[in-house]
């Protein structure tokens, strides 16, 4: 069973366009994640959510909208897309860093967004 | 300012032969440190982890090296395969109650056979 599974894998769509990526983890874990990888292949944090609350909301053009129904998902909402946002985004999960867990990062397999 | 910085960018070499990749960080306060292992078109796995007290770990044929003092860690790759051609990603967690992760930029290693 995949652990962290986001869908979908490709996305090609129009400058101006909307469009929503998804994210599940089977973890158990309780803070989830969204990072932009670009051209250069470097990770950037754009959000987390713990227990269904953001915690992390980097400068990231409102444009992008995450949404956490529950501790299991967190989708990502794009509106009116832009050439820039061109990218692949990685959904990860962690149990919460403490004293006694190091938050070890689990990662989806990525979903490249081409925006013509 | 807390950064990551990773050296070198690339790297190409030979099916069989070892190598070595560089993690120097400006974290503070700091909790640990992990190598991930990124394959082309794949999201990346954790290879180890290094905390505070810990010199140096192995996992198979990577060995990871912490020096706390001078804020550098290493990752050693013996006898290299095709299969650890990937992108090395050193990330740093900032020690307290945020745990912020502050990510390398990461070495892309190339094996040739």
């Amino acid at each position: 069973d995949t652990a962290v599974s986001q869908t979908p894998k490709y996305l090609v769509t129009q400058m101006g366009n909307d469009k929503s990526i998804k994210c599940e983890q089977n973890l158990g874990h309780d803070t989830m994640y969204w990072y932009k990888q670009d051209s250069k292949k470097f990770l950037k944090i754009m959000f987390s959510y713990n227990n269904k609350e953001l915690i992390i909301n980097e400068t990231v053009p409102n444009r992008f909208s995450p949404k956490s129904p529950d501790k299991a998902h967190l989708n990502l909402h794009i509106n009116s897309l832009e050439l820039g946002d061109s990218a692949v985004y990685f959904c990860a999960s962690s149990r919460r860093a403490g004293t006694t867990n190091t938050g070890e990062l689990f990662f989806g397999e990525g979903s490249r967004l081409t925006v013509l | 300012k807390n950064q990551v910085e990773q050296s070198p960018q690339s790297l190409i070499i030979l099916e069989g032969k070892n190598c070595t990749l560089q993690c120097n960080y400006t974290v503070s306060p700091f909790s640990n440190l992990r190598w991930y292992k990124q394959d082309t078109g794949r999201g990346p796995v954790s290879l180890t982890i290094m905390t505070f007290s810990e010199n140096t770990k192995s996992n198979g044929r990577y060995t990871a090296t912490l020096d706390a003092d001078t804020k550098q860690s290493s990752l050693h790759i013996t006898a290299s395969q095709l299969s650890d051609s990937a992108s090395y990603i050193c990330v740093v967690r900032v020690g307290g109650s945020q745990g912020n992760l502050i990510f390398g930029k990461g070495t892309k290693l190339s094996v040739k056979p």
